[in-house]
């Protein structure tokens, strides 16, 4: 069965401090992955997606994801952090031909003054 | 465009009550999903439709729980009788028509509590 996994639950950086957000899937074909955003309050926002092609990613907000096919991952990356950030984080996997996404369990960021 | 619509924002019920949620998808959009949220089971897809038609219903958790979509531009999720275990934020999105799998525009969410 189709699976997503982000290992860390909630991350604190420093604001200007780069960022990276692990995310792992387990899907037997090729994967579509999206890292979604929300804000406290707020609904889900797409933040980037990977379908095919190139496999670095760039989103909205200065985010980029890299596919590693290798590695089952598709880590979030921004390289300097803003407090507007803070957020929880969700990387899901596209169930080809089904219309569905599985999300996994979620990152919540934290940003340092 | 306005993004998907849902009403009310925020409902507190006792249990055995009935809760009913209001969705308005983007217009022009295809697909609709219903998604629970809780900190315990994350994000889980409840149900979602094509076309206002259900194609799959495997998320809904049991009986008590029932969706309509019976036109392009509204659906409901309807839960009866209500249950503490139900309190959840509940969020709808919606999704373009597409060959392949897109990208779907989530509402603001209703957060329920059943007291």
């Amino acid at each position: 069965a189709q699976s997503v996994t982000q290992p860390d639950i909630h991350i604190t950086v420093s604001e200007g401090a780069s960022l990276e957000l692990r995310c792992n899937y387990s899907y037997g074909a090729t994967p579509y992955l999206f890292w979604y955003v929300q804000s406290p309050g707020q609904g889900l926002q797409l933040l980037l997606k990977y379908f095919s092609g190139d496999t670095l990613v760039q989103g909205i907000k200065g985010f980029e994801a890299e596919f590693k096919r290798s590695q089952s991952s598709f880590n979030l990356r921004k390289p300097s952090v803003h407090w507007s950030d803070a957020a929880e984080y969700f990387c899901a996997v596209g169930i080809q031909g089904a219309q569905k996404l599985v999300f996994g369990q979620g990152t919540r960021l934290t940003i340092n003054p | 465009d306005a993004g998907v619509i849902q009403s009310p924002r925020h409902e507190v019920t006792e249990m055995g009550q009935e809760v009913t949620l209001r969705c308005k998808p983007i217009s022009g959009h295809d697909y609709l999903f219903w998604y629970r949220q809780t900190m315990m089971r994350g994000l889980e897809l409840l149900i979602y439709f094509n076309n206002n038609v259900p194609i799959d219903d495997s998320g809904m958790p049991e009986d008590r729980f029932s969706a309509k979509m019976p036109n392009a531009s509204f659906s409901t999720l309807k839960i009866q009788p209500s249950e503490p275990r139900d309190s959840a934020v509940y969020f709808c999105a919606s999704s373009p028509i597409s060959t392949d799998l897109d990208t779907q525009y989530f509402g603001p969410g209703t957060r329920l509590t059943v007291l």
